[in-house]
């Protein structure tokens, strides 16, 4: 089955700096999500992602199907921007969403 | 608002006894999710649903069954709660939004079991 797989688990920013997270997929897929969990609990949808680069206001997102990953991007980071980001994968099937161990973000003031 | 509530929200119980979480939505959609979200792990899916009685195992399935008797409701169930299976439990549902189809979650059900 899909295997996903996040870097890094764990990051620290300043607020205002910029970091990339990382998204590798083992299998084909043809629906790449990106979430963002709030330090209260709360999953947020960023983005779909299958294929491609889009874009919302300081975040980006970027998937290369034909390698297999997916790049997500922070700009200006702000501390509104700490929690827990997780990128899934539909199975092969494409009845449910398998997902990443998440990227852990914490920025300070 | 994707129309999805999740009930009780915090449940402390006993081990050994049985445990019902509700998910309810008001969006009619055909696939319904329960994730459980552990430190380490990210969200694992338990089991889902694509239909009225239409369900199946995911890659956490031991200890839990699943129920949907109709298209807004799907219960989990713990036959015999166990501290392994003290977890927030998130329900989900797959439908379409502005960006495509995606997946909505509910806001968790804090699950201790003591």
């Amino acid at each position: 089955g899909i295997q996903v797989e996040q870097s890094p688990p764990d990051l620290i920013l300043q607020e205002g700096a910029n970091s990339t997270l990382r998204c590798n997929f083992s299998d084909s897929v043809n629906n790449l999500q990106w979430f963002h969990q709030n330090p209260w609990g709360q999953l947020i949808n960023l983005f779909y992602i299958p294929s491609g680069t889009k874009q919302n206001g300081r975040l980006s997102a970027t998937t290369v199907a034909t390698e297999r990953y997916s790049l997500l991007y922070i700009s200006s980071s702000q501390t509104t921007d700490s929690g827990v980001y997780f990128c899934a994968a539909y199975n092969q099937a494409g009845t449910a969403l398998i997902f990443g161990k998440g990227t852990t973000l914490s920025v300070s003031s | 608002d994707a129309g999805i509530t999740q009930s009780p929200r915090h449940k402390v119980t006993e081990t050994g006894t049985p445990v019902t979480l509700r998910c309810h939505q008001t969006e009619n959609h055909r696939y319904m999710y329960w994730y459980r979200q552990d430190p380490g792990h990210g969200l694992r899916l338990i089991h889902y649903s694509y239909g009225v009685k239409d369900t199946d195992k995911g890659e956490v399935s031991d200890g839990y069954s699943v129920s949907r008797s109709k298209t807004e409701d799907f219960l989990l169930t713990l036959e015999s709660a166990t501290s392994s299976q003290t977890s927030v439990y998130f329900c989900a549902i797959f439908g379409s939004g502005s960006s495509g189809n995606t997946i909505y979650f509910g806001e968790g059900s804090w699950l201790t079991v003591v």
